[in-house]
């Protein structure tokens, strides 16, 4: 059971230029998450989905736009990357939603994203 | 989500049990008490969750003030392993409510 797997770990990108990072989860999960983390902070959430087809914006979502197409997979976009972009962003899922007693998040082990 | 709010820091002799608080006197009554930690490099990893009542699992303990207005995350016993970044966040339902912010946490250091 591999959880949330995240690609690719590491990842250089030239401003302007543009990515896609791929979070998978073999759960059934679901609800799934994409936060940044940057140097002591703590997470901040990007962009979040409640279900398949679903998407919605979380506290910093500009410069980044989501999709979910399937269940297991919840993809994280940047059109035009920018040096404030630069970070680690995680992604996470849960079985439940947000104030119910069967939350519990389960992340993946992160991408390192640098734009220079 | 309510506001929450806990040392920077914290250190521990290894073996010895460790408490860490977390002051949430905003909390509404149907706020879930949540605790994940992070490890150096690694992505956060759930501890423990409660509502009301104090809660036990393998990891760790979860002691909720009566008032709901605080809680404690105690490990029984720290090891080199427990060394890490605690979160402490409450998760409610509604509209807004999967807006999830985690704080600087608490800085957790097991001295050997």
């Amino acid at each position: 059971n591999a959880g949330v797997t995240q690609t690719p770990k590491f990842r250089v990108l030239k401003t302007g230029q543009s990515m896609t990072l791929l979070c998978a989860q073999d759960m059934n999960h679901e609800y799934m998450y994409w936060y940044r983390q940057d140097p002591g902070m703590g997470l901040r959430l990007i962009h979040y989905s409640v279900g398949e087809g679903t998407t919605a914006k979380g506290e910093v979502p500009d410069g980044y736009n989501v999709s979910r197409l399937k269940k297991q997979n919840f993809l994280l976009g940047l059109e035009s990357a920018a040096p404030s972009q630069t970070s680690v962003y995680f992604c996470a899922s849960s079985p439940m939603g947000a104030g119910t007693s069967g939350e519990k998040l389960f992340f993946g082990s992160g991408t390192q994203l640098s734009v220079l | 989500d309510a506001k929450t709010t806990q040392p920077n820091s914290m250190e521990s002799n290894e073996e010895e049990p460790v408490h860490l608080p977390c002051n949430h006197s905003t909390i509404s009554g149907t706020d879930y008490i949540h605790w994940y930690r992070q490890l150096p490099s690694q992505g956060p990893e759930y501890v423990i969750h409660g509502l009301t009542s104090n809660v036990n699992n393998r990891m760790a303990s979860l002691a909720i003030a009566e008032d709901r207005k605080s809680s404690t995350l105690i490990l029984h016993r720290a090891t080199l392993r427990d060394a890490a970044v605690y979160y402490c966040i409450l998760r409610s339902s509604g509209a807004g409510s999967y807006q999830l912010t985690f704080g600087k946490g608490t800085k957790l250091s097991v001295i050997p």
